[in-house]
């Protein structure tokens, strides 16, 4: 079993859509973070956080440490959010570079 | 956000020869930086973390006379493939943290290797 597992593996939704996605992980962490990688392959830093929740525009991202659970939440879609989004922890007394990343999930917001 | 470039995006290469990828950070001061490798389809996997000024630290199963890695300075860090063969074709993402900025990664754009 993976330690960080994503869910659904791939979502496709119509623009406009509530979108939720899924981090459910097993080890104890320091800190979760949600990336997203567009087709081209370059990635970016969307949120950390490892307590709590976070907003930056139309993404929330959530985290219930008790449950090992986060939630990546996207409000009134729109096609240029397809891409892949991962999730990815650090785990607790890791150093910075040990990520353990989910297998991601593949968004595709049609118009 | 921070902003972290790499150069090239994309490269062609024959087989035998080497392959120099930069990394830089371009508006702050990377003390570490760290290089990823990603296979179609699969996770990034960490092949090895620099650290300004010192020797890089690879991850078991990743050849450090294959991947030499220099961390010269606190804004550019340099991957270099050597002697590629096909099988090093993939997709190489860098990231750096800074100062204070504890768990905290800013990923580089990629860049896409080919050995043909």
């Amino acid at each position: 079993k993976n330690e960080v597992e994503q869910s659904p593996q791939n979502l496709t939704a119509q623009e406009g859509e509530f979108i939720t996605i899924n981090c459910s992980y097993s080890v104890g962490i320091s800190a979760l973070h949600w990336l997203q990688q567009h087709p081209g392959g370059g990635i970016v830093s969307l949120f950390m956080l490892s307590s709590g929740k976070k907003k930056h525009g139309r993404l929330i991202a959530t985290i219930n440490i008790q449950e090992k659970h986060s939630s990546l939440h996207i409000t009134a879609s729109h096609p240029r959010d397809s891409a892949v989004y991962i999730c990815a922890v650090t785990g607790y007394g890791g150093s910075q570079g040990n990520l353990i990343f989910g297998k991601g999930t593949k968004l595709s917001v049609k118009p | 956000g921070a902003v972290v470039s790499q150069h090239p995006s994309r490269v062609i290469c024959k087989s035998g020869t080497s392959v120099k990828i930069e990394c830089r950070s371009l508006d702050f001061q990377a003390t570490t930086m760290f290089w990823y490798r990603q296979f179609p389809k699969q996770s990034l996997m960490l092949m090895a973390t620099s650290n300004e000024g010192s020797k890089a630290t690879y991850e078991q199963g990743v050849e450090k006379d294959k991947f030499l890695i220099n961390h010269a300075s606190l804004t550019l860090s340099t991957l270099t493939v050597t002697s590629a063969h096909p099988e090093d074709s993939s997709f190489y993402i860098c990231s750096a943290s800074g100062i204070g900025g504890q768990y905290e990664q800013y990923f580089g754009p990629g860049t896409r290797l080919t050995v043909t």
